[in-house]
């Protein structure tokens, strides 16, 4: 299957900074990318999607300004936690998919990244 | 809007025996696929097995099956001869034909006792 790599897999931060996760497509073209927090042993939570080339959609709830997501390319893309706070410590995986030449409905999934803030 | 219940937090198998995991979803949708995804304690998501909608024959991935009742929107997962590998998180997930998101369910913690 197709690989999309996620870094970093840890990271620990101080509270007020910021912090940016990056997810690549490693041999296919993302159309669209998915953003997840998952506590544990709870399901993904849907936090936003973004298609390359345009603003996210982000779901009900979810902070637009503390968590941004950019789609520059179709290979890329990131989510920085702002002024990240100790409630942003989570687990976070990215997924892509490629709505012009993969299989319908398929995702795939980064290794995510665990996320402290001390 | 779509939903996916996985009824069964925890389960819990004997080596070589075989397991069924649960999944209903309601959907008013005629088109679909359906997936189960393995998350082991790695956490990285992996997809155990996938089935389009319109297909009347249920999909198989050597130890892996599923059951796909289309009328009853049920979805469940077979693990035969259970390996201590097998020991993950299972979500079982729906994407719409034309659509982006994928909608998971809660999640069943299977364990596998030696």
């Amino acid at each position: 299957g197709a690989v999309v790599s996620q870094h970093p897999s840890r990271v620990i931060c101080k509270s007020g900074t910021s912090v940016k996760i990056e997810c690549r497509s490693l041999d296919f073209q993302a159309t669209t990318m998915f953003w997840y927090r998952q506590f544990p042993k709870q399901s993904l939570m849907l936090m936003a999607t973004s298609n390359e080339g345009s603003k996210a959609t982000y779901e009900q709830g979810v902070e637009k300004d503390k968590f941004l997501i950019n789609h520059a390319s179709l290979t890329l893309s990131t989510l920085t936690v702002t002024s990240a706070h100790p409630e942003d410590s989570s687990f976070y995986i990215c997924s892509a998919r490629d709505l012009l030449t993969g299989r319908p409905g398929e995702a795939f999934f980064g290794q995510g990244t665990r996320l402290t803030v001390v | 809007a779509q939903t996916v219940t996985q009824s069964q937090p925890e389960m819990s198998v004997q080596e070589a025996e075989t397991v069924t995991l649960s999944c209903t979803y309601d959907t008013s949708e005629s088109d679909y696929y359906l997936f189960w995804y393995k998350q082991p304690p790695s956490r990285q998501m992996i997809l155990v097995i996938r089935q389009e909608a319109y297909k009347q024959q249920n999909a198989t991935e050597n130890r892996f099956s599923v059951n796909f009742q289309k009328a009853a929107k049920s979805f469940s997962l077979k693990i035969s001869d259970s390996q201590l590998g097998d020991a993950a998180m299972y979500f079982c997930a729906y994407s719409p034909e034309y659509g982006n998101k994928l909608v998971f369910g809660a999640g069943t913690i299977l364990r596998v006792k030696s």
